[in-house]
């Protein structure tokens, strides 16, 4: 089974809104990692976040991490067209980064 | 430096058909995992190879295989392919592995239809 599941599955919004991501897991964790797809290519990295740490910073890109809550959210600000994607919260347990099941963000011009 | 490449890019076979997909690591990388997407089942964690050592691996049935050259190259093997083997196969590499708190660096991808 899934051991990160994100939420919403999908997100349609405005250029310059923020999209927000959500993600649960079910067991402790060493880390855990967001990823962007574009169209069923290869994933991308984009921001890592260890556990012992609460919130992260990338550009525009913003992770929290709750251990006690076992979530993490993706915030992404002023968007733009070219965020569209699927991105991928992975949890890093048992020496398996695990993948949840996606959120495809559609950002409109 | 180059990335992780994968061939094929696409694949077309039969049911009962096999099939084997290479990918050649980011250089300097031990590390290579293989995941299947679909979907419906979403990102599937295959195996892991270090070292040339499988080093972990997911639920998938013995038809599943894998191997991993003295140059860090990996092979996966697919026997007796079924219509549900239709996804896409992605390879990763890193430095040290997972479990690690690395980072996975993808390749972009083989595309296998099984009619």
């Amino acid at each position: 089974s899934q051991q990160g599941e994100e939420d919403p599955q999908a997100l349609s919004i405005q250029e310059g809104e923020n999209a927000t991501m959500n993600c649960s897991y079910k067991t402790s964790i060493n880390n855990l990692q967001w990823y962007r797809q574009n169209s069923g290519r290869g994933l991308v990295h984009l921001i890592l976040i260890r556990s012992n740490e609460r919130e992260k910073h990338s550009g525009r890109l913003r992770v929290t991490l709750d251990t006690s809550k076992k979530s993490s959210s993706l915030l992404i600000t002023a968007s733009r067209a070219a965020d569209t994607a699927s991105y991928f919260c992975a949890v890093d347990s048992s020496y398996k980064l695990i993948f949840g099941s996606g959120t495809r963000l559609l950002v409109r011009p | 430096k180059a990335g992780v490449t994968q061939t094929p890019r696409y694949l077309i076979k039969t049911r009962g058909q096999q099939v084997t997909l290479s990918c050649s690591p980011i250089s300097g990388h031990r590390s290579v995992s293989w995941y299947q997407q679909t979907p419906g089942q979403g990102l599937q964690f295959l195996f892991e190879y270090f070292s040339e050592t499988q080093r972990n691996k997911g639920n998938f049935p013995g038809r599943f295989s894998g191997r991993q050259f003295s140059n860090s190259r990996s092979e996966m093997n697919v026997s007796t392919l079924e219509l549900g083997d239709s996804a896409l196969y992605l390879c990763a590499s890193s430095l040290e592995g997972q479990g690690e708190g690395e980072k996975l660096f993808f390749g972009s991808g083989t595309q296998l239809s099984v009619l």
